[in-house]
């Protein structure tokens, strides 16, 4: 069971460069979101998606854009890099009713 | 809005010692409450949940009690193990079929715990 998968584990910018970072799930639900995680800070919602063309801001959305154009995938693209976007990011994803359930991480760094 | 408050780390203990970890939480409706782990290098994983007053979730030798009254989740194990040393996230989630956005999670800062030999 591959459930969420995450790609890539590591990265490293340089400010103003742009990327995306990949997310896919095969457990067919509905719900995903992008949360980073930041010391002492826990987890912190992106952007989420309730399904298919469906999307909308978390608590810390900007200099994030996400697109949601099948169940399964959920990208989240970075326009032009910051410092402050250095983090590690998780992408989960849920039924809505059920545990939410993570992907392995990517470790950004911009320097 | 809602929140999570969990205690700081680092929790250092020595083997087979008693670990409380406390979280407590506001959130407007009725939140459904959890604790995720964290082991070093991987993603987030549920330990337990809890969806109303007075459950108490249980896994692994955790367990954690829904308190309305407190509005706590406290994480308890009566005996740790080195393979126990990880960061601890305690989350809740408000979500209902017409409340997509609480279908998300809130989570609190992380505690990390360190268990010795």
């Amino acid at each position: 069971n591959a459930g969420v998968t995450q790609t890539p584990k590591f990265q490293v910018l340089k400010t103003g460069q742009s990327m995306t970072l990949q997310c896919a799930q095969d457990m067919n639900h509905e719900y995903m979101s992008w949360y980073r995680q930041d010391p002492g800070m826990g987890l912190r919602l992106i952007h989420y998606s309730v399904g298919a063309g469906i999307t909308d801001q978390g608590e810390v959305p900007n200099g994030y854009n996400v697109s949601r154009s099948t169940t399964e995938d959920f990208p989240l693209r970075l326009l032009s890099a910051a410092p402050s976007q250095t983090s590690v990011y998780f992408c989960a994803s849920t039924t809505g009713v059920t545990e939410a359930f993570f992907g392995q991480g990517t470790r950004l760094t911009v320097v | 809005g809602n929140s999570v408050t969990q205690m700081e780390g680092p929790v250092t203990l020595s083997e087979e010692a008693f670990l409380t970890i406390n979280c407590t939480y506001t959130a407007t409706g009725y939140p459904s409450l959890f604790w995720y782990v964290q082991y070093p290098g991987e993603g987030l994983q549920l330990l337990l949940k809890a969806t109303k007053a007075d459950d108490k979730g249980s896994n692994k030798g955790f367990e954690a009690t829904y308190r309305k009254e407190t509005t706590s989740f406290h994480l308890e194990k009566g005996s740790v193990q080195v393979s126990d040393s990880a960061v601890y996230f305690c989350a809740l989630r408000t979500g209902t079929l017409f409340n997509n956005a609480g279908n998300m999670l809130t989570f609190g800062g992380g505690t990390r715990l360190m268990v010795k030999p």
